[in-house]
């Protein structure tokens, strides 16, 4: 079962490229990897999903390296609005039967002025 | 277009009842996931329905059931309410497409248990 390991904490001004990375050592062949942003009082919010090498969206870019242990979510510019939990989410939620979406403790981004 | 709708926002319950939280998909979307989240963690998948039918579950005891209706909606029962249910529980929807794993979350509901 693949699980999920991302640091508790991170600080960053207002401006500054942020990443991000989840650790995952078990995950399975069919798991993908996403990544969501949670404010308090709300549902978690997607914010990017891939399985191999590199995605970019509008909004972050996802690394994943070739063994697929760990990813980096990136987050460009950040602005005070992006203080948020971010969870990694390692999983395929498609597969019949199986136990394996779990979200991490997540990482709770401060970004200060 | 309205989004994922979840209801009621808050309810208290006391140990031993029973609560039934529903849930209303985003437009389009056909299959519905439940997590429960408690304060300072992560939320936990509980299970998912897909064609009225249970096709994954997480690690949760039976008292844990739940339900699709013919129009995607949800709902999430809880038996025999003990003090460590007490959490945000969160609904997720999605449109079956086999590997697009994006899911829209509601707000949530949050559920305390005396």
């Amino acid at each position: 079962l693949a699980k999920t390991t991302q640091p508790i904490s991170m600080d960053s001004y207002e401006g500054q490229e942020v990443n991000i990375t989840c650790s995952h050592n078990n995950i399975a062949t069919n798991d993908y990897i996403t990544w969501y942003q949670q404010f308090p009082s709300q549902g978690p919010r997607f914010i990017i999903q891939g399985y191999k090498t590199k995605v970019t969206n509008e909004v972050a870019s996802l690394f994943i390296p070739a063994d697929r242990k760990s990813s980096t979510l990136s987050l460009p510019r950040v602005s005070l609005s992006d203080t948020a939990v971010y969870y990694c989410l390692v999983g395929d939620m498609w597969q019949t039967g199986a136990n394996n979406l779990f979200f991490g403790t997540g990482t709770r981004l401060t970004v200060i002025p | 277009d309205a989004g994922v709708t979840q209801s009621p926002t808050h309810l208290i319950k006391t140990r031993g009842q029973q609560v039934t939280l529903r849930c209303s998909p985003k437009s389009g979307h056909d299959t519905v996931s439940w997590y429960q989240q408690a304060l300072g963690q992560g939320p936990q998948f509980i299970f998912q329905y897909y064609e009225e039918e249970e096709r994954q579950r997480g690690n949760f005891p039976d008292r844990f059931s739940g339900h699709q209706f013919p129009n995607y909606s949800s709902e999430l029962n809880v038996n025999a309410l003990l003090l460590g249910d007490s959490a945000l529980y969160l609904c997720a929807s999605s449109y079956y497409s086999g590997s697009d794993n994006e899911q829209f979350f509601g707000p949530g509901t949050r559920l305390t248990v005396l």
